[in-house]
């Protein structure tokens, strides 16, 4: 079964360095997004990204965010100088079109900011 | 986004069905119902979903009433390894960006 795959699965990082997070999207997938879960908390939306561009994107997502899809597989999440209450689950996703409803999701990257 | 109300947690045990029912009042004309199951530091999971009526797939059963305000996931015959979160979520995600609402999911714990 095709699946969403993320690197690195953690990571640990000082406070105010930059971190780029992965993710191989499914391979005829056409939506991308970005989601976020603090231990014990909701998962919360980040962003989507469709036609090399965000759709849309939540408060959280400020300009310390940013995305990209540098070439044809990748689709990444760059935060920069990184504060402490950043430490979180990152879920990558992605759904096809005609079927956008249905989103599915990476593992995860597990960041830690010291 | 159509609010979702499901219980904070259920019990059961291995072998029992498990029914899982989500409250949504204000659900939408083109909302859809969808079902995600989550492991402890994993990746939500897309069980099932739904518009109306009843589906079913090899994992689990939604059922829909007419009226959509509500739904009900079935688990049958549960394992120890059903032991997850399952959160309920309503929208029409085409029109909403592709974006999903997570609220805080039905703790499901099942015993042995």
């Amino acid at each position: 079964e095709p699946e969403v795959t993320q690197t690195p699965s953690h990571q640990v990082t000082q406070m105010g360095q930059e971190v780029i997070l992965r993710c191989v999207p499914i391979s005829n997938h056409l939506y991308f997004y970005w989601y976020r879960q603090i231990l014990g908390q909701k998962v919360e939306f980040l962003v989507s990204f469709y036609n090399n561009e965000i759709s849309e994107k939540s408060e959280i997502f400020d300009d310390q965010f940013s995305v990209e899809r540098p070439d044809g597989s990748n689709f990444t999440l760059k935060i920069r100088s990184t504060k402490l209450e950043d430490s979180a689950m990152y879920f990558c996703a992605s759904s096809a079109q005609g079927n956008e409803n249905t989103i599915y999701f990476g593992e995860g990257s597990w960041l830690t900011v010291v | 986004l159509a609010k979702t109300t499901q219980p904070i947690s259920m019990d059961s045990y291995e072998g029992q069905e498990v029914n899982i029912t989500c409250s949504h009042n204000n659900i939408a004309t083109n909302d859809y119902i969808t079902w995600y199951q989550q492991f402890p530091s994993q990746g939500p999971r897309f069980i099932i979903q739904g518009y109306k009526t009843k589906v079913t797939n090899e994992v689990a059963s939604l059922f829909i009433p007419a009226d959509r305000k509500s739904s009900t996931l079935s688990l049958p015959r549960v394992s120890l390894s059903d032991t997850a979160v399952y959160y309920c979520l309503v929208g029409d995600h085409k029109a909403a960006g592709n974006k999903l609402t997570f609220g805080g999911g039905t703790r499901v714990l099942v015993k042995p």
